[in-house]
């Protein structure tokens, strides 16, 4: 299996911010990777697809960057309704993994 | 547009076998590849499987062996069957469209529509 490594864990900031996730594979996955939002007790929500490609209807503050094994996703402005988990997925092997989350709090 | 719609009993005995539906409304089943994914409470995400309306299925290899997906294109539905569980199997089960490119006859997807989920607690 491929490993998805997210950090940091936990990320302390306050509204307006810019802050970047990072998220590191075990092995190269080219730009086959995704990044998703989940509020607590929801399902998860798409933001970007290959990478960088912004899923439609999500804020354009909301932006994902890298390829091979780095990659990162930035919110250029935090919003309080952004106070919430991200997880990343790896889908270059038929084996889907993803990383095991990063928390965004307020500060 | 579509949604999902997870059911299934929230209960289920040791060492017996959790059944889980997932319902397509608003689009037919036939258009996509569609998979199974689960959350143990506080903790990450887990795929568990894939399927295509043709029944070609893939799984993940912790949990081939114990796993089964199937497709009813009649009703627009597709199941999960997880056999001989235990505690670590509690989680909360969602199922999602599956987005993504197919090579090498497999399906290399994300998840661009998910269900609410339904949790499953595995407890006598």
């Amino acid at each position: 299996d491929i490993q998805m490594t997210q950090s940091p864990s936990t990320l302390s900031a306050s509204v307006g911010d810019r802050v970047t996730i990072s998220c590191r594979a075990s092995q190269n996955i080219s730009n086959s990777l995704a990044w998703y939002q989940q509020n607590p007790g929801k399902a998860p929500k798409l933001l970007i697809y290959k990478a960088s490609t912004l899923e439609g209807g999500v804020p354009s503050r909301f932006s994902g960057g890298g390829s091979g094994t780095v990659f990162t996703l930035t919110i250029s402005s935090l919003q309080p309704d952004d106070f919430v988990t991200y997880y990343c997925q790896q889908y270059h092997s038929y084996s889907r993994t993803f990383g095991q989350g990063t928390k965004v709090e307020i500060k | 547009q579509v949604q999902l719609q997870e059911s299934g009993p929230g209960l289920v005995t040791p060492s017996e076998t959790l059944s889980l539906t997932c319902t397509v409304s608003g689009g037919s089943i036939s258009d996509n590849y569609w998979s199974w994914i689960r959350q143990p409470p506080g903790k990450g995400l887990e795929w568990i499987g894939y399927i295509y309306y043709s029944g070609n299925t893939n799984y993940n290899p912790s949990l081939r062996g114990r796993v089964t997906i199937s497709v009813d294109v009649s009703k627009n539905r597709f199941s999960l069957k997880l056999r001989s569980v235990t505690a670590a199997d509690t989680a909360m089960y969602y199922c999602a469209r599956d987005q993504g490119t197919l090579r090498f006859l497999e399906w290399f997807g994300y998840f661009d529509l998910w269900g609410r989920g339904t949790l499953v607690t595995v407890s006598s």
